[in-house]
């Protein structure tokens, strides 16, 4: 099975740049995805990393290490609509996603 | 529009009686999931569904039914057996299995008392 871990909590201010980091133990693991949730709402899908190195999307980044079994999500520029709870999730061989159990993201403005 | 519909928003049960929860999707995705979220914590996976007519328990299936009888429609059953079902509970579908991106409905808040 897998198991991921990430900071229960991470506060920034407007504009800064913050790095929700994510550590994962796991057997058969493809890859390493993300999701942003707002309050009571669906996760959105943000990125995934199938491959080591670092995926760009606007704002957002990625970055997997298979040698350390970690990975980050890099927030830029952030906004006050960036507050919300971020999960990283493993995929494994049979598709599966194993979710952490989330990072509540508070941006002060 | 295409997207996954789940109903009700909010549900309220007395404890003992079964309850069965909507999921529906218009993506054409072969794949759908069940996940059940309590506050403040992650997703856990409850069923998931790579084809129609088959499905495979997640890692707290028990007290919780499914079925799968056409692809658009994944209905969870919570069971009185399921000890402590009150929680916010998702549906995701995904193209093919693949699980790269997983495209989640809106919920359903159970309640039971």
């Amino acid at each position: 099975g897998q198991s991921l871990e990430q900071p229960s909590e991470v506060t920034a201010v407007e504009g800064a740049i913050v790095q929700i980091n994510c550590t994962y133990q796991t057997s058969g693991f493809y890859g390493l995805s993300w999701y942003q949730q707002h309050d009571g709402g669906a996760p959105t899908f943000l990125s995934y990393n199938g491959l080591d190195g670092l995926e760009e999307t606007g704002r957002f980044s990625s970055f997997l290490s298979r040698s350390d079994s970690y990975g980050y999500l890099l927030l830029q520029e952030l906004q006050m609509k960036d507050s919300a709870s971020y999960f990283c999730a493993g995929k494994n061989a049979g598709n599966m996603l194993t979710f952490g159990g989330g990072t509540r993201l508070m941006v002060k403005p | 529009d295409g997207g996954i519909t789940q109903s009700p928003k909010y549900l309220f049960r007395k404890e003992g009686q079964n309850v069965t929860l909507s999921c529906e999707q218009n993506l054409n995705h072969d794949a759908m999931y069940w996940y059940r979220q309590d506050p403040g914590q992650g997703l856990r996976l409850i069923y998931y569904s790579q084809i129609v007519n088959d499905f495979q328990k997640g890692d707290i299936a028990e007290g919780y039914s499914v079925s799968r009888e056409k692809k658009e429609s994944f209905p969870l059953t919570v069971t009185s057996a399921q000890k402590n079902p009150t929680a916010f509970y998702l549906c995701a579908s995904s193209a093919s299995g693949l699980g790269d991106e997983q495209y989640f409905g809106p919920g359903t808040r159970l309640t039971v008392t």
